[in-house]
């Protein structure tokens, strides 16, 4: 149980040009995911907070007209990459944790990650 | 605010032998703490976790951590190393009166096994 998907795994793109990466929950219902970008030999950034049927949070630092989130259902989460720029070029990795089972003591179950490039 | 320091970046082991990946923390509550490992292009895979209890956790393919309150830290360990455990560890923290928070993780630790 606990299954988190992404997609696409690998997107290359032009300058420009915007981008969606779909984080989903297979198996269970996440009113929360986050995102998070890696790059590389670095750790995890913790970018935003999904909300199901509320605004995002973003982290300090990260500009929200940027990275659009929409988390329009229990089960799906978008990153949206506006106008992508070379230096968005990164790791993106998504979050999610079955109700019930969501901060405190218990792990966060993580998508496989989606590799950005920029041209 | 909660933090951890993961102070090598990267570790060397011969195959067979022990391994050691450190990881120290800070909380201003109880602790607890986990371990991911990254594989190349991969997301993070969960390993254990340390709530409360025995000080020493085991976890999957034979990882073990040992959490020292004294010291605020939370080793990972593996008695024989194998060369399928080369990847990117990873040692996080949540403070125990935070809620639903997400994880902090350290930079990350990259294990090399060589045979």
């Amino acid at each position: 149980g606990a299954v988190v998907s992404q997609h696409p795994s690998r997107v290359i793109c032009k300058s420009g040009t915007s981008v969606k990466i779909e984080c989903r929950s297979l198996d269970f219902q996440a009113t929360t995911m986050f995102w998070y970008r890696q790059f590389p030999k670095q750790s995890l950034m913790l970018m935003a907070t999904s909300n199901e049927g509320s605004k995002a949070t973003y982290e300090q630092g990260v500009e929200k007209d940027k990275f659009l989130i929409n988390h329009a259902s229990l089960t799906l989460s978008t990153l949206t990459v506006t106008s992508a720029h070379p230096e968005d070029s990164s790791f993106y990795i998504c979050s999610a944790t079955p109700p019930g089972l969501a901060g405190g003591p218990h792990e966060q179950f993580f998508g496989p990650g989606t590799r950005l490039t920029v041209l | 605010a909660q933090s951890v320091a993961q102070p090598e970046d990267q570790v060397n082991v011969a195959e067979g032998n022990p391994l050691t990946v450190k990881c120290t923390y800070s909380v201003s509550g109880n602790p607890y703490l986990f371990w991911y490992v990254q594989y190349p292009n991969r997301g993070l895979q969960f390993l254990l976790k340390y709530i409360t209890g025995d000080n020493l956790v085991k976890g999957s393919y034979g990882f073990e951590a040992e959490f020292n309150k004294s010291q605020t830290s939370f080793h990972l360990k593996k008695p024989s190393a194998l060369v399928s455990d080369s990847a990117l560890y990873f040692c996080a923290v949540r403070d125990g009166n935070s809620g639903n928070t997400p994880l902090v993780f350290g930079k990350g630790t990259r294990l090399s096994v060589i045979a």
